[in-house]
């Protein structure tokens, strides 16, 4: 069955770190770009990150920009987000995507994790 | 940066009523718009893109149209499993950026 499985939300107080991670099972891993998309509560879809194929590239949003780090490993069909420096903005639900680049580039989703929870309060 | 804006931020339908959603887009994106649809507590489930394709799965009773601007998602008759939020999202520039949602309520 195909499907991305997140872990790793909590609680957390201002300025701490935490590690997202997302296990993916039932298709190719390596042929899909991988994505975190996050939701705030009560508010809409936000992309946050991006890492290539193979990991050797990787882009952000300017918000998270030098405190998020996007990587994979391939050899496990997992891909993480390390958040340092975690500010009370970036409380949101983080969803785990896979990514669809048509033939003009861009990306859409069509394959998503159930979420996990960052709450970053003192 | 594209603002995505939809609208209305809500509606309220009743069952078997034909619904129809408006998204639309600060710059022309021309049919690279994807739709999604998200039921409380659960994660996005993509509908649509290239504005008019219907995502593997989704019912013959969800339509997508537009090109440019302005975009719709129609749902013929609105069936009990339909209520949920629903997402655009372009994705015409490097970082595609969604819409704040459109809630489709129990009337």
């Amino acid at each position: 069955q195909v499907s991305l499985v997140d872990s790793g939300g909590g609680v957390v107080q201002p300025a701490a770190s935490l590690r997202l991670s997302c296990a993916a099972s039932g298709f190719d891993f390596t042929n899909y770009p991988m994505h975190w998309v996050r939701q705030a509560p009560g508010k809409g879809l936000e992309w946050v990150a991006l890492i290539s194929y193979d990991g050797t590239n990787t882009f952000y949003t300017d918000s998270v920009k030098g405190r998020f780090t996007i990587s994979r490993d391939n050899s496990k069909n997992m891909v993480f987000l390390q958040m340092n420096s975690l500010k009370g903005v970036d409380t949101a639900v983080y969803y785990c995507a896979r990514g669809i680049v048509p033939e003009r580039g861009g990306f859409y989703f069509d394959l998503w994790g159930q979420g996990t929870l960052v709450s970053v309060s003192s | 940066e594209i603002v995505t804006t939809q609208i209305p931020v809500a509606l309220s339908v009743s069952p078997g009523e034909r619904v129809t959603l408006s998204c639309r887009t600060s710059q022309d994106v021309s049919d690279r718009l994807a739709w999604y649809q998200q039921k409380p507590g659960q994660a996005p489930r993509l509908l649509m893109y290239s504005a008019s394709t219907r995502a593997t799965g989704v019912p013959v009773r969800f339509s997508g149209s537009g090109s440019g601007t302005e975009f719709t998602l129609t749902i013929s008759s609105l069936q009990s499993e339909d209520f949920a939020v629903y997402h655009c999202q372009q994705y015409n520039n490097w970082l595609g950026t969604f819409g704040q949602g459109t809630k489709v309520e129990i009337k």
